[in-house]
């Protein structure tokens, strides 16, 4: 398809598996982000790649979280050890260039995590 | 931490009436404004990238304006319908990193047929 696609939609996990979020960008988007929108919380910023480098990783909450961007296109979101504040639903971003954010980002429709 | 405010937090409108909402952001060390609509069960769609002061967009009903110098963006939307309902997010990129957007939380619209 044309627009970014994430997988899985959604994910049920006990508390100390380990995760792992997928993310597809629109073709030609060499910028790929990644949020998270907890329960009654806005929009949080995680991490963003231009190609294959992660020149701001400032949002991510913990060592436990890690991101990485391969061939320029998927990136993998991987959570150890989750916790149940883990529980959220995570949405992945990409526009056409991302080091200076003018261009509209076209997100994904989310994973959705709960951990039990 | 970058704070970016968003008002009111929610609104009710009818059907037909003209609305507009809020967003407050840093003055200082400004790179560009984004609006997005996210409807329920859909993913958030982008309406307009600002980037100068004084500058106006408009797509269809909706527009937005933007002042740069006091740190805040109006956006507007003219005879409301119920398709219209949805959240509108403002981001704002700027302060040290310009590759990353700070949210704010959102004024969630709903028209009434």
């Amino acid at each position: 398809g044309a627009g970014v696609s994430q997988s899985p939609s959604n994910k049920v996990t006990e508390k100390g598996k380990d995760v792992e979020l997928r993310c597809d960008p629109i073709s030609g988007h060499t910028a790929l982000y990644w949020y998270r929108q907890s329960l009654g919380q806005g929009l949080e910023f995680l991490i963003y790649f231009q190609g294959n480098s992660a020149p701001d990783k400032s949002g991510l909450p913990s060592d436990r979280f890690s991101a990485e961007r391969t061939g320029g296109s998927v990136s993998t979101l991987t959570i150890q050890r989750t916790q149940q504040e883990d529980s959220a639903v995570y949405l992945c971003a990409s526009s056409l260039h991302g080091t200076y954010s003018n261009q509209p980002q076209h997100f994904g429709d989310g994973t959705r995590l709960s951990i039990l | 931490i970058l704070n970016v405010e968003q008002s009111p937090q929610s609104l009710h409108v009818q059907e037909g009436d003209s609305t507009n909402f809020t967003c407050s952001f840093p003055s200082s060390n400004f790179y560009a404004l984004h609006w997005y609509r996210w409807e329920t069960a859909k993913s958030p769609e982008a309406l307009f990238v600002m980037t100068l002061n004084g500058d106006e967009k408009k797509k269809g009903r909706i527009s937005a304006t933007l002042n740069t110098k006091e740190g805040y963006s109006y956006l507007y939307i003219k005879g409301s319908q119920p398709e219209d309902s949805a959240t509108y997010l403002c981001a704002f990129v700027g302060g040290t990193s310009y590759g990353k957007l700070t949210f704010g939380q959102g004024t969630i619209l709903t028209v009434h047929p």
